[in-house]
């Protein structure tokens, strides 16, 4: 199975930030890759599929970039409705896997 | 508007056999390419995905628990139904089931989720 992993597991940000995530594949997975928002006792949103495609509806200020093995979540500007935990996930084989999770919370 | 709904036992016991179904509106799963899968989520830790049947029915399980999956659909019913056999305290978890729209793409709309607890 692919593995995957993120980096940070959590930090704490201000309203207004840039922050990045990063998500490694253990093999490279083209661009098989998606990123999930979720919030406590949600379940997980969709915003951005294809690696750097934004799902309908998702704000602008999240953007996706990478292929292969490394990709990366950016948040341009970090809104109060944006502290949760975000999971990337490859969608190249089978079986599906998710990343551990990075939680983002408030300074 | 696509919306899917799990419904099944919230308590089960060791060694028995969890039965979920998602009963879900807004597409047909006789649609060429459209899939519906179940992931899972142990409290306070991350996604794991289990299985997908697709609208030809095909049926992709997780490795490490195929032995104990089955996915079926009902396509005149519009319910994908997950058992899970031998049912563990370690397979306590939210249960989700969510739409797969293509090949391309991951899933996208997810139900809300039915929590399991595995006691005696």
């Amino acid at each position: 199975a692919i593995r995957m992993t993120q980096s940070p597991s959590s930090f704490s940000a201000s309203t207004g930030d840039r922050v990045t995530i990063t998500c490694r594949a253990s093999q490279g997975i083209s661009s098989y890759l998606a990123w999930y928002q979720q919030k406590p006792g949600k379940a997980p949103k969709l915003l951005i599929y294809a690696a750097s495609t934004l799902q309908s509806g998702v704000p602008s200020r999240f953007s996706g970039s990478g292929s292969g093995t490394d990709f990366t979540l950016t948040i341009s500007c970090l809104q109060s409705e944006d502290f949760a935990t975000y999971y990337c996930q490859q969608y190249y084989s089978y079986p599906w896997t998710f990343g551990p999770g990075t939680k983002v919370d408030i300074k | 508007q696509i919306t899917l709904k799990e419904s099944g036992p919230t308590l089960v016991k060791p060694t028995q056999t969890l039965t979920l179904t998602c009963t879900f509106s807004g597409f047909s799963l006789s649609t060429s390419g459209v899939g519906v899968g179940w992931i899972r989520q142990p409290p306070g830790k991350a996604l794991e995905w289990l299985a997908l049947i697709y609208w030809d029915d095909d049926k992709r399980y997780s490795p490490s628990l195929k032995s104990r999956l089955t996915i079926t659909k009902d396509t005149s019913k519009n319910q994908v139904v997950l058992t899970m056999t031998n049912m563990d305290p370690v397979d306590t978890a939210t249960y989700y089931c969510a739409h797969r729209r293509g090949i391309d793409y991951p899933v996208g709309y997810w139900g809300q989720g039915t929590l399991v607890t595995v006691s005696s």
